[in-house]
């Protein structure tokens, strides 16, 4: 499978641990996006990387948050301290233009 | 008011019916639009991109966009208990996507 990959799948904890996800975009795009989506809402734009650099954050991006993507390949995104209102699905894409994104399966947070 | 309006629905048809979802936007400045499909606990799939006015057409779908209303609409002809999903609609702003909320359509046999 050559699509956009997400690990985890699921993930459980308690407020005020940390978290981190991956995700491994389609290997030749270079442009890699952060979304989160809760229920019932569409994907809301949280940041934006072009090869490593990180270009654009949301203002939805608080301090606890923060994203890396090393040599342009993988990204993670970590969340610290977690709140219960962080409990949403976190979902990458990646793309070569920004219109036609190709988004993962997402990773579904969920934060007792 | 949001960017980007969307009909949440349910949208409930049966099989074979000519579906029609709409959205309507508040930023002229948008020139690119896109339909997603989002299965439940699945990630969006791309299925229509236009650039500006017109019509395009892919085999069952047929996106519109009518730029001087700000209103965009994507129709599934023959639909099929397969179509049913979340449909999203986005439009590009600068270097992201802005999303509606979502129409949760249920095509039934």
């Amino acid at each position: 499978d050559t699509g956009v990959s997400q690990d985890p799948r699921h993930k459980i904890t308690k407020r005020g641990q940390n978290v981190t996800f991956r995700c491994d975009p389609i290997s030749e795009h270079n442009r890699l996006y952060w979304y989160r989506q809760t229920l019932g809402q569409g994907p809301e734009f949280l940041t934006y990387f072009q090869n490593e650099a990180q270009l654009e954050k949301s203002r939805l991006l608080s301090d606890r948050f923060s994203a890396e993507r090393p040599k342009g390949s993988f990204s993670t995104l970590e969340i610290q301290r977690t709140e219960q209102g962080d409990s949403a699905m976190y979902l990458c894409a990646s793309s070569f233009r920004v219109d036609e994104q190709f988004f993962g399966p997402g990773t579904r947070l969920t934060v007792l | 008011q949001k960017e980007v309006e969307q009909d949440p629905g349910p949208l409930s048809v049966p099989e074979g019916a000519i579906v029609s979802l709409n959205c309507t936007y508040s930023n002229s400045a948008f020139q690119y639009f896109m339909w997603y499909r989002q299965y439940s606990r699945k990630g969006p799939e791309l299925l229509m991109y236009t650039y500006s006015s017109g019509n395009k057409e892919d085999g069952r779908f047929t996106a519109q966009v009518d730029k001087s209303s700000k209103y965009i609409s994507l129709f599934i002809r023959d639909s099929q208990p397969s179509d049913s999903a979340t449909y999203l609609c986005a439009m590009r702003d600068t270097d992201k996507l802005i999303f509606g909320t979502g129409t949760r359509l249920q095509v039934f046999p």
